[in-house]
């Protein structure tokens, strides 16, 4: 079967570095991507990482070490708008033209407090 | 407004209603999805449609019945739910491009009683 393993709280202080691990087994592994959700909203795709390595881009960087199915999501300079839920996945298989299939975590909730 | 519409936002039905949800998105992505959402669980993929085709179907019980009519345009037609129903429902699309992610919709929020 499909899982990835994630913390479901974690709680920083404004302006602190967080760091959110995705550990992950699948059947099938094309990358790893994340989403952020804030309450009430949609989720919004943060990153995607098909190679082993680092992506940054801006205040968020995404890891991800392919032989220890592993990653992590790092928020460097906490903003208290960065409070929402943040979901690891995993694309594990091609559906067709254009489709992917991605299996998600169940989230991690993150508190950014004063 | 992430160029993924769904409407409606709430959706309180009876278990022998029967109602539709709507996902409209004028991105250009030519591949669409409805996945659950419940409370302390993870997104669950019901259905995936590629180029207007339904390629998955994720052991969806028979009550919830997707159709896809043009690139754009997915529902969701619900019948004889059961109260475990009662979930957010996302609608989700994408290119080929797999960096790009998906782009989802805020979802309806459906209350079965």
């Amino acid at each position: 079967g499909q899982s990835l393993e994630q913390p479901s709280e974690v709680t920083a202080v404004e302006g602190a570095i967080v760091q959110i691990n995705c550990t992950y087994q699948t059947s099938g592994f094309y990358g790893l991507s994340w989403y952020q959700q804030h309450d009430g909203g949609a989720p919004t795709f943060l990153s995607y990482n098909a190679l082993d390595g680092l992506e940054e881009t801006g205040r968020f960087s995404s890891f991800l070490s392919r032989s220890d199915s592993y990653g992590y999501l790092l928020l460097q300079e906490l903003q208290m708008k960065d409070s929402a839920s943040y979901f690891c996945a995993v694309r594990s298989g091609y559906s067709g033209a254009g489709s992917y299939q991605l299996t998600f975590g169940k989230g991690t909730k993150l508190s950014v407090i004063p | 407004e992430t160029g993924v519409t769904q409407t409606p936002r709430h959706l309180v039905m009876g278990m022998t209603n029967k109602k539709s949800l709507k996902c409209e998105q004028h991105l250009g992505h030519n591949a669409m999805y409805w996945y659950k959402q419940s409370a302390k669980k993870p997104l669950e993929l019901m259905f995936v449609y590629s180029l207007e085709e339904r390629v998955e179907n994720n052991s969806v019980p028979s009550r919830f019945s997707p159709e896809c009519p043009n690139s754009s345009h997915l529902f969701l037609h619900l019948h004889t739910l059961q109260p475990e129903d009662s979930a957010l429902y996302l609608c989700a699309s994408s290119q080929g491009e797999v960096g790009y992610g998906y782009t989802f919709g805020s979802g309806t929020r459906l209350t079965v009683v």
